[in-house]
């Protein structure tokens, strides 16, 4: 079946250091990729998306790119903030049935430290 | 206004007990959803309508039901609570163009 496989935390960074969360996925067809953000005590917000191949999501400094060949999303941010800090979700649209559901990686926890 | 609310924000009961959990959206969205969260588990899919008549079991659903009173409205109920369904648990909607929107989460403690 469908399924999301993003790399385990926790990630501990320093304010201004190179961010990648690795995300890969497995699907029959060709699914919408997401990445969503859950900061402490909140829901998820939808960060960014992209729903074909080569296409690049971004939103708020975050960037990924949908790449077909290595069935990959990967998530990364130049120079991360203190803000930042927040559990991270994978995901992709599971269209099978006619229906439309999405399906979650387990989430990585990032801390940015001062 | 938050677009999507759930209520209670947070709830304690024992086992045995039946709860409801209940979620209101302003969005206008059609489609509609419950998760849980564990640690380490990520969201995982519990029922999910694509309209007021239309209900499906999510990959775990087993002791949970679900009512869609109205369009605005998906309330989860679990029958007889058992403390392996203590989690955190959201209500989501989304319209056609994809992704979701989450509410607040509800934490839920099964003693």
């Amino acid at each position: 079946g469908n399924s999301v496989t993003q790399m385990e935390g926790p990630v501990t960074l320093s304010e201004e250091a190179f961010l990648t969360i690795n995300c890969t996925y497995t699907a029959t067809g060709y699914p919408s990729l997401f990445w969503y953000v859950q900061y402490p005590g909140e829901g998820l917000q939808l960060l960014l998306k992209a729903t074909k191949a080569d296409d690049k999501g971004s939103n708020k400094g975050f960037e990924a790119t949908y790449r077909k060949e290595t069935t990959s999303f990967h998530l990364e941010k130049g120079s991360v903030q203190v803000s930042d800090s927040a559990v991270y979700f994978c995901a992709l649209s599971d269209r099978r049935g006619g229906s439309e559901k999405l399906v979650f990686g387990k989430g990585t926890k990032l801390t940015v430290n001062p | 206004d938050a677009d999507v609310t759930q209520t209670p924000r947070n709830r304690i009961t024992k086992t045995g007990k039946r709860i409801m959990l209940e979620c209101s959206q302003t969005k206008g969205h059609d489609r509609m959803y419950w998760y849980r969260q564990d640690p380490g588990l990520g969201l995982r899919l519990i029922y999910y309508s694509f309209d007021v008549k239309d209900i499906n079991k999510g990959e775990i659903s087993d002791g949970y039901s679900v009512s869609r009173q109205a369009q605005a409205k998906f309330s989860l109920s679990l029958e007889s609570a058992i403390p392996n369904q203590t989690a955190l648990y959201f209500c989501a909607t989304s319209d056609l163009a994809g992704g979701e929107f989450f509410g607040p989460g509800t934490r839920l403690t099964v003693l």
